[in-house]
């Protein structure tokens, strides 16, 4: 089956810094990479997803790049804001596939004022 | 609005009572999963159902039940709860799976077990 690894487990930046998120898969057929992003009591949402057709994606301050050939993948978030810190996960599922999405086990993001 | 909604949110219970969590989605959705979370092991699956009357076991469904009786409700159940089994338990649906359709996850159970 799919493992997806997640790095780092915690990262801690300036507010107005750059964060880089990196998380690397096992299974080639994998063509579908979401990342969510989960806040303090509350259950995990989307913020950014990408298929294995595309090399990136952006969305605002948001973007995510995908290297199929290397299996791996980046969440990018650009001039960070307080609101910013959470807990983010990468995922990754094969479309269409019977098994639901496997996730890394999530990057604690802090931003420092 | 779009919801996923579980009960209890919050529940201590002790070993061997049994205890089922709901889940219940008001967007039609025909895929519906459990997760739990624990720290530094992220979001694991217990069990998934493609649609009504079929479920599968996910990556760690030991010690847990569920059924799919109807489209909108996913109950997990844990017959004979065991310590090892406390957790933060996520329900989630999605209208296909993972088909590039967003998966909604619910607010989450707190499940302790003594």
């Amino acid at each position: 089956g799919e493992n997806v690894e997640q790095h780092p487990s915690t990262l801690s930046v300036q507010e107005g810094d750059s964060a880089v998120i990196k998380c690397t898969y096992s299974d080639s057929a994998s063509n579908y990479f979401p990342w969510y992003k989960q806040e303090l009591g509350k259950g995990p949402q989307l913020i950014i997803d990408i298929r294995s057709n595309v090399g990136e994606k952006k969305d605002q301050r948001i973007a995510v790049t995908l290297n199929k050939t290397a299996k791996h993948f980046s969440l990018h978030i650009t001039e960070t804001q307080p609101e910013d810190s959470a807990v983010y996960f990468c995922a990754a599922s094969m479309v269409g596939g019977a098994d639901g999405l496997t996730f890394g086990k999530g990057t604690h993001l802090i931003i420092q004022p | 609005e779009a919801q996923v909604t579980q009960n209890p949110r919050y529940l201590i219970t002790v070993t061997g009572k049994k205890l089922t969590v709901t889940c219940s989605q008001n967007m039609n959705h025909e895929y519906m999963s459990w997760y739990r979370q624990d720290p530094g092991l992220g979001l694991r699956q217990i069990y998934y159902s493609m649609n009504v009357e079929v479920t599968d076991k996910g990556d760690v469904p030991e010690g847990y039940k569920v059924s799919r009786k109807e489209k909108r409700n996913f109950p997990l159940i844990l017959e004979s709860p065991s310590p090892n089994q406390t957790s933060l338990y996520f329900c989630a649906s999605s209208r296909v799976h993972s088909d590039g359709n967003t998966i909604y996850f619910g607010e989450g159970s707190w499940l302790t077990v003594v």
